[in-house]
């Protein structure tokens, strides 16, 4: 499975954009870029998937560069809610993405 | 029903007890999987069932026994355990085979092994 490097913590201010910065520059051609959110205290969170094009739903925004090595999450508005710990993960396709391997993540903290 | 349900929310336990986690989904989902988790560390896979086989262990201390009654079932069955297997058990579900893997979770059980 291809490794994740992620920066220990950021801070963003609320209402701002929050950009959390993924590299994966070890990630293979069948390997998707998932991000997870863990609230204090609760289970992890779904957010977005992507393999090569950028992608977009009701909580966030992926960018994935041209060559796949790094990828951005974006929360385009950010509230104190969210607060928590983002995991971005690299995971192969069909049953090979059973073993999800969570890395340290980046403790993310919106501030008022 | 979008959820995976957990119980007990917390359990506390001597060494020599045993006693049983449960988790349940009504998603139709065909693969759950059992994490653990330590204070301020990432969650970490111990055992993946795909359509009620299991199709990953993580070399899991014996202690551990995880069993697949039914498909919107699982269980994990604690026996013995140690100080340190005390944390929080994460369990997940997700649709099985298939690019779409994303996994949805419980809230966890709090584990203190006295």
């Amino acid at each position: 499975d291809a490794k994740t490097t992620q920066p220990t913590s950021m801070d963003c201010a609320e209402g701002r954009a929050a950009n959390l910065p993924c590299n994966h520059s070890t990630i293979s051609g069948n390997e998707y870029v998932y991000w997870y959110r863990q609230i204090h205290s609760q289970g992890p969170q779904y957010i977005i998937h992507g393999l090569k094009n950028n992608e977009t739903n009701e909580m966030a925004s992926l960018i994935i560069t041209e060559d796949r090595k790094s990828s951005t999450l974006i929360l385009p508005h950010a509230t104190l809610r969210d607060t928590a710990v983002y995991y971005c993960i690299v995971r192969p396709r069909g049953t090979g993405g059973f073993k999800t391997i969570f890395g340290a993540g980046t403790r993310l903290f919106v501030k008022a | 029903d979008t959820e995976v349900t957990q119980t007990p929310k917390h359990l506390v336990m001597g060494m020599t007890n045993k006693k049983s986690l449960k988790c349940e989904q009504h998603m139709g989902h065909r693969a759950m999987y059992w994490y653990k988790q330590k204070a301020k560390k990432p969650p970490e896979l111990m055992f993946v069932y795909s359509y009620e086989k299991l199709s990953i262990n993580e070399s899991v201390p014996s202690r551990f026994s995880p069993e697949c009654p039914n498909s919107s079932l699982l269980n994990l069955h604690l026996h013995a355990l140690q100080p340190e297997d005390s944390a929080l058990y994460l369990c997940a579900s997700s649709q099985g085979q298939g690019v779409y893997n994303e996994q949805f979770f419980g809230p966890g059980t709090r584990l203190t092994v006295l």
